[in-house]
């Protein structure tokens, strides 16, 4: 167990709908990270949170958002919904200070779109 | 762009025949070089951080290895429970920004 807990663990939804994806840092983390798994691109970077301010973007679809909120959970918001956004979503958190950059894992949402 | 990239795909090993899975990476200005495992389903467990060359890492019957083009991990005779899929991911650049690039990883199936 990571320590870091993500909300829901599965979530199937319909196209052109929208979903609210939950994450718990790991206890003192100040650091959030999101990423997209999927079969044919592996895991890609989405954004990355730290104390609540936005601080690096990847590959960011413009129908997404995310954000951290002071008790530093976040929320990652997929809009407009298409059946390529079918992935698993997976939370990251650190303490990024000094030498203690790594992320440790949440256990990911199964997102499906029909 | 950062680059990793992981071989061989895929790996099936005999319970206690040891081997190695390559990482190779082009970066501009590493920070770290971390593996991964990662079950079916589940989020990736981390293993391993390397910051420099030369620099290795001992885990049970995982050693993580550093050079200044690539990385191995070598699992010495493996076992079962062993198969997962490995993944290797850089951190690179500077600034606030600590995202982690990942390879697609190496599927190793260990057979009893």
């Amino acid at each position: 167990d990571s320590g870091v807990t993500q909300t829901p663990k599965h979530l199937i939804t319909a196209t052109g709908q929208r979903v609210t994806l939950r994450c718990s840092p790991r206890s003192g983390d100040l650091s959030v990270y999101w990423y997209q798994q999927s079969l044919d691109q592996g895991l890609q970077f989405l954004i990355q949170y730290y104390n609540g301010e936005e601080r690096a973007k990847g590959n960011i679809l413009e129908r997404f958002s995310a954000q951290q909120f002071p008790d530093l959970h976040s929320e990652l918001n997929l809009s407009s919904l298409e059946l390529g956004d079918s992935a698993l979503y997976f939370c990251a958190s650190s303490f990024t200070v000094g030498a203690r950059r790594e992320q440790f894992f949440g256990p990911g949402t199964r997102l499906t779109v029909l | 762009e950062d680059q990793v990239t992981q071989s061989p795909e895929a790996l099936r090993l005999q319970e206690g025949e040891s081997s190695s899975l390559n990482c190779s990476y082009t970066v501009s200005g590493l920070r770290g070089l971390f593996w991964y495992r990662q079950d079916p389903g589940k989020g990736p467990e981390f293993l391993f951080t390397l910051y420099s060359a030369g620099e290795e890492k001992e885990k049970e019957r995982l050693k993580a290895t550093l050079t200044k083009k690539e990385s191995f991990l070598h699992i010495t005779a493996p076992k079962p429970e062993d198969s997962a899929t490995y993944l290797c991911a850089v951190q690179a650049g500077g600034g606030s920004n600590y995202k982690l690039t990942f390879g697609k990883g190496t599927l190793l199936t260990v057979n009893p």
